[in-house]
């Protein structure tokens, strides 16, 4: 079971790319990476998945290194609607898989 | 498509009672996960459902308890209330491939007091 770790919480201002990391010293060969989104009282969102090196979407950049014990989601220009709690989630379906969500890193982008 | 519904969104009942609360996929899409979210405890997953089966289950009482239907709709149940059950109970579906590589989508979830 990959346990995850991130920093607790982020400060930011509108226009600047934010960078959040998340640690998963043992993941396992066969897991992917997850980054969410939720706002208060709301589902999660999906924001981005990969496996190894670089996956860029429409709204974010994910960034794995070789060895694939961390991940770091890029949030290129903030701004305020993008106050949220950003969870990172290793896995992969099938056999015992558990999803263990951490607590999450809350961005708050200033004006 | 559309996204995963949940109904209702918000329940208020009183100790003891029970709960049903109910999920619709997306379409074409087999897994359904259910987690309940406090401020205490975060995001928690309960149990997943997949092809009507209970693949995965949580660390939760048996007071939890879910089922999937052949139309992969899914309900979870919550048998006598205790005061720490208010939550947000989320659901989220998700197409699994062969890989492993699996997408979880979240409904809106349900806020759920319990009095």
């Amino acid at each position: 079971l990959a346990k995850t770790t991130q920093p607790i919480s982020m400060d930011s201002y509108e226009g600047q790319e934010v960078n959040i990391t998340c640690s998963h010293n043992n993941i396992a060969t066969n897991d992917y990476i997850t980054w969410y989104q939720q706002f208060p009282s709301q589902g999660p969102r999906f924001i981005i998945q990969g496996y190894k090196t670089k996956v860029t979407n429409e709204v974010a950049s994910l960034f794995i290194p070789a060895d694939r014990k961390s991940s770091t989601l890029s949030l290129p220009r903030v701004s305020l609607s993008d106050t949220a709690v950003y969870y990172c989630l290793v896995g992969a379906s099938g056999g015992s898989y558990i999803p263990t969500f951490g607590r999450g890193t809350s961005l708050i982008v200033h004006p | 498509k559309a996204g995963v519904t949940q109904t209702p969104r918000y329940l208020i009942k009183t100790r003891g009672q029970q709960v049903t609360l109910s999920c619709s996929p997306i379409s074409g899409h087999r897994s359904v996960s259910w987690y309940q979210q406090t401020p205490g405890q975060g995001l928690q997953f309960l149990f997943e459902y997949f092809s009507e089966t209970q693949r995965n289950k949580g660390n939760f009482p048996g007071r939890f308890s879910g089922r999937q239907f052949s139309n992969s709709r899914s309900e979870m149940n919550v048998s006598t209330l205790e005061l720490g059950d208010s939550a947000l109970y989320l659901c989220a579906s998700s197409l699994v491939k062969s890989s492993g590589q699996e997408t979880q989508y979240f409904g809106p979830g349900t806020r759920l007091l319990v009095l």
